[in-house]
């Protein structure tokens, strides 16, 4: 079956711009997740969300990251006014039920390049 | 924040041998995932240990867990050129929200020479 896909794969904007990330969870999956990766280092966690509900964003850089997911499929990573620090792989991942010990499904990700 | 540092950073072995590396995490968990992720497969589950297991086994993956020493380990057995990747241990934050949120070691580049 199909896994979590994201879109753009490769995206490059200039300093200042806004960038919007897509991602198409597995069907039927409740819980879905973004982490950012920077070069070289493990995914960090910026947001949750519990069907529409975004129930953490505890990991959300700043003000100028925005995550929805308004009907509780597809979610979209918004990040308004890029700066460089940005420039990252952001990362999309889904599971099935909300709790503990369950595996995640991660998707190709986004690589964001600010210049 | 990274809690799980993972060693060594870096790995290479011949292809036909056996690949460790070790995860050190800092506070108490109930489960400890290892993924892998290279660049055409993107970021994998591997496998999961739960608190009260102290090794598992998936095909020629092992991975045992000292919950006492807070430390992982995960064996790879008979590597494959296939098996050249990135390999990272997760340990989950529960948060007040119910759900189970990853953090992520620094990860272990593994290289199989053919």
């Amino acid at each position: 079956g199909a896994g979590v896909s994201q879109s753009p794969r490769y995206k490059v904007a200039k300093r200042g711009q806004d960038v919007a990330l897509r991602c198409d969870p597995i069907s039927g999956h409740v819980s879905l997740f973004w982490y950012q990766q920077a070069l070289g280092q493990g995914p960090e966690f910026l947001t949750y969300f519990q069907n529409e509900a975004q129930l953490d964003k505890s990991g959300l850089p700043s003000d100028r990251f925005f995550a929805e997911r308004p009907e509780g499929s597809v979610s979209t990573l918004k990040i308004q006014r890029t700066q460089q620090e940005d420039s990252a792989v952001y990362l999309c991942a889904s599971s099935t039920t909300p709790g503990q010990g369950y595996e995640q499904y991660f998707g190709p990700g986004t690589r964001l390049t600010v210049t | 924040s990274q809690q799980g540092e993972e060693d060594p950073q870096a790995l290479s072995i011949q292809e036909g041998e056996n690949a460790t590396m070790n995860c050190s995490y800092k506070t108490s968990i109930n489960n400890l995932q290892w993924y892998r992720q290279n660049s055409g497969r993107g970021l994998v589950h591997l496998i999961l240990i739960r608190s009260n297991e102290r090794e598992k086994h998936s095909g020629r993956l092992r991975v045992t867990l000292d919950t006492s020493k807070k430390s992982s380990s995960l064996l790879i057995t008979a590597s494959r050129a296939a098996d050249t990747a990135s390999y990272f241990c997760a340990t989950p934050r529960s948060s007040n929200f119910g759900n189970e949120k990853l953090t992520f070691g620094t990860g272990t580049r593994l290289t199989i020479i053919p």
